[in-house]
């Protein structure tokens, strides 16, 4: 059965604070990592990766994906209160039948002033 | 411009009540999806579909129906059936053959609760 996994499901930070999230799958028919940031209402697309061992930066927030170990982890540094959401990890599969993303439980993290 | 409508953005339902939550998007997109969401849970699959006139299950379709009678339209009825309705629901599209994305566009969600 295709599973995701995150964690920890929840971390206490303070600004300024660097952070580390992580993401492990299994995933049939593997072909893309993708992160969202989710703050009450839709989840936004931060990253999707599908290459191993190339990073991802955009601003403060950078992700890598391992695929020979089926991991993957979202980094934020420099933590804002804005920050403080959930964020999903989810996996992605070829198409056909398919093309679902499947998702993990989520990483609620809140940072402090 | 495009996107996904969802609406109502928040819904009560008395127990024994089935309810229907729409979802419209103007992306063109072939497939669309169903999820659900609840404290402390990430999104769970409840169905999905391909293309017109066709849907599967996803794990957790059970006191759910859907239809997909035209491209830009999927809604959601939630049955009697469904013993703990509250949460979350949030309806996706998405684009074939998107790279980018994954091609995955979410509509704002339903808050459904059981009163």
């Amino acid at each position: 059965e295709d599973k995701v996994v995150q964690s920890p499901l929840s971390l206490v930070v303070h600004e300024g604070d660097t952070v580390t999230l992580n993401c492990s799958y299994e995933v049939t028919n593997f072909r893309s990592l993708l992160w969202y940031k989710q703050e009450k209402k839709a989840p936004t697309f931060l990253f999707m990766l599908t290459s191993s061992g190339i990073e991802k930066k955009s601003g403060r927030l950078s992700s890598i994906l391992d695929k020979k170990e089926l991991f993957s982890i979202l980094n934020i540094t420099a933590t804002q209160t804005g920050d403080s959401a959930v964020y999903l990890c989810a996996g992605g599969n070829y198409g056909g039948s398919q093309g679902n993303l499947i998702f993990g439980k989520g990483t609620k993290l809140s940072v402090k002033p | 411009d495009g996107g996904i409508t969802q609406s109502p953005k928040y819904l009560f339902r008395k127990e024994g009540q089935n309810v229907t939550l729409s979802c419209e998007q103007n992306l063109n997109h072939d497939a669309m999806y169903w999820y659900r969401q609840d404290p402390g849970q990430g999104l769970r699959l409840i169905y999905y579909s391909q293309i017109v006139n066709d849907f599967q299950k996803g794990d957790i379709a059970e006191g759910y129906s859907v239809s997909r009678e035209k491209k830009e339209s999927f809604p959601l009825t939630v049955t009697s059936a469904q013993k703990n309705p509250t949460a979350f629901y949030l309806c996706a599209s998405r684009r074939e053959g998107a790279s980018a994305n994954y091609g995955y566009t979410f509509g704002s969600g339903t808050r459904l609760t059981v009163v």
